[in-house]
């Protein structure tokens, strides 16, 4: 079974500050998802990836497939960034579900 | 496109009551998945259905069954409520080849 640890568990910054949010697991796996749930419940994907890195906007994912360890940096944060970030893990050949991280807290203050 | 869609968006049962969550998608994916989200816990798999026609158990299976209806539609049935199943459950689909994950609004159950 795979263990997926994250960190920090919550993190306040002031806006503009370069965010990192940490994911590790355990067993090898075939992609790893970080996705963004917002305020009010919401949940979308952010990134899917299984190698290298991946940019979009202000957002990069990096995995590093040796170490078992996944980044997500956000540059020049804002406010409107302010929600919890949630790495996941799928092992199987991506059909079977997603195994989940407890998720980062991430307050943006003006 | 409405993409994954659930109801109730929200329900208040009572011990022992039964209920069934429903879940559609209009993305023609294949495979969708039930997870339940606790404060502390993190988001956890309770069923999947990998194609039409296949449904098997995730992380958290107990006290829950599932139907995958056809290709749209994933229902998840409590059949004798528990307060330990008080939580937000979300449903979720995704397609090869990527397997992106695309989630529902969630439906939040306090079971009393």
């Amino acid at each position: 079974k795979n263990e997926v640890e994250q960190s920090p568990q919550n993190l306040t910054a002031q806006e503009g500050e370069f965010i990192t949010i940490n994911c590790s697991y355990s067993v090898g796996i075939s992609a790893l998802h970080w996705l963004q749930q917002h305020p009010g419940g919401g949940i979308v994907s952010l990134f899917m990836l299984s190698s290298g890195k991946k940019k979009h906007g202000r957002l990069i994912a990096t995995i590093n497939i040796q170490e078992k360890h996944s980044s997500l940096h956000i540059t020049a944060s804002h406010p409107r960034d302010s929600a919890v970030y949630i790495c996941a893990a799928t092992s199987g050949g991506g059909a079977d579900g997603l195994t989940f991280g407890k998720g980062t807290h991430l307050i943006i203050q003006p | 496109n409405a993409g994954v869609t659930q109801t109730p968006k929200f329900q208040v049962l009572k011990t022992g009551q039964s209920m069934t969550l429903q879940c559609a998608q209009d993305m023609n994916h294949n495979s969708m998945y039930w997870y339940r989200q606790d404060p502390g816990m993190g988001l956890r798999l309770i069923y999947y259905s990998a194609s039409e026609g296949t449904t098997d158990k995730g992380e958290v299976p107990n006290g829950y069954n599932v139907s995958r209806l056809n290709k749209r539609e994933f229902s998840l049935r409590l059949e004798s409520a528990a307060p330990s199943q008080t939580s937000v459950y979300f449903c979720a689909s995704s397609a090869q080849p990527s397997y992106e994950q695309y989630f529902g609004p969630g439906t939040r159950l306090t079971v009393t």
